[in-house]
């Protein structure tokens, strides 16, 4: 039983425009969430978190949304670059726990 | 501040056989946690170390195993190697509880 999906696993978009990548979650339980960025050949980097308490965090070119009622949380990436072309993973946590639950992932390819 | 690393990098060994991976932390990181990458099942929890202790476990058998030392380096062994073994195994490594995992470049297992 998969807990955090990503249902999409490919998305593409053009330079300069926003790219949207979304994760649902079907713990209740959660309560802190990341997103990664993962190039081949390498471990995941963290990009951005957010903690159930909010339901925005910006950093950067980098936004996710917290929507706790639909289990949801999306990242935004405005303007998108060709060095964002990666794998992006969605992560969950509970209760202060290091155990992190991921989705399968979206590979974002930035065409310029 | 060095990053997380893991030795080795690649890695090929046959059916039957047993591997020990070895992973040092960030420095002053005291939280380790390792993860198996497939293409099938994504990136899955194995076991988390804080101050020698395992204090989480994920849903994998007995043949996968771990420990920490005093200097917070961590090693995991897989006993009885078997051909669906075969994958990316990352090590991650955290300040403590809600601080971000910062993830290791992985070792690429290959079980013939």
């Amino acid at each position: 039983d998969q807990q955090v999906k990503q249902n999409s696993p490919s998305l593409s978009v053009q330079e300069g425009r926003i790219s949207i990548l979304n994760c649902d979650y079907t713990n209740s339980m959660f309560d802190y969430f990341l997103w990664y960025k993962k190039y081949p050949a390498e471990g995941p980097t963290f990009l951005i978190s957010i903690s159930s308490i909010k339901d925005k965090n910006e950093d950067g070119r980098f936004t996710v949304f917290l929507n706790k009622s639909a289990k949801h949380l999306s990242l935004h990436i405005v303007p998108s670059q060709p060095g964002d072309s990666a794998v992006y993973f969605c992560a969950a946590a509970q209760g202060g726990s290091e155990k992190l639950v991921f989705g399968k992932g979206t590979k974002l390819t930035v065409n310029p | 501040k060095a990053g997380v690393t893991q030795t080795p990098r690649y890695l090929i060994k046959t059916r039957g056989q047993q591997v020990t991976l070895s992973c040092s932390p960030i420095s002053g990181h005291r939280s380790v946690s390792w993860y198996q990458q497939t293409p099938g099942q994504g990136l899955q929890f194995l076991f988390e170390y804080f101050s020698e202790t395992q204090r989480n476990k994920g849903n994998f058998p007995g043949r996968f195993s771990g420990r920490q030392f005093s200097n917070s380096r961590s090693e995991m062994n897989v006993s009885t190697l078997e051909l669906g073994d075969s994958a990316l195994y990352l090590c991650a490594s955290t300040l403590g509880v809600l601080e971000t995992q910062y993830f290791g470049p992985g070792t690429r297992l290959l079980v013939l």
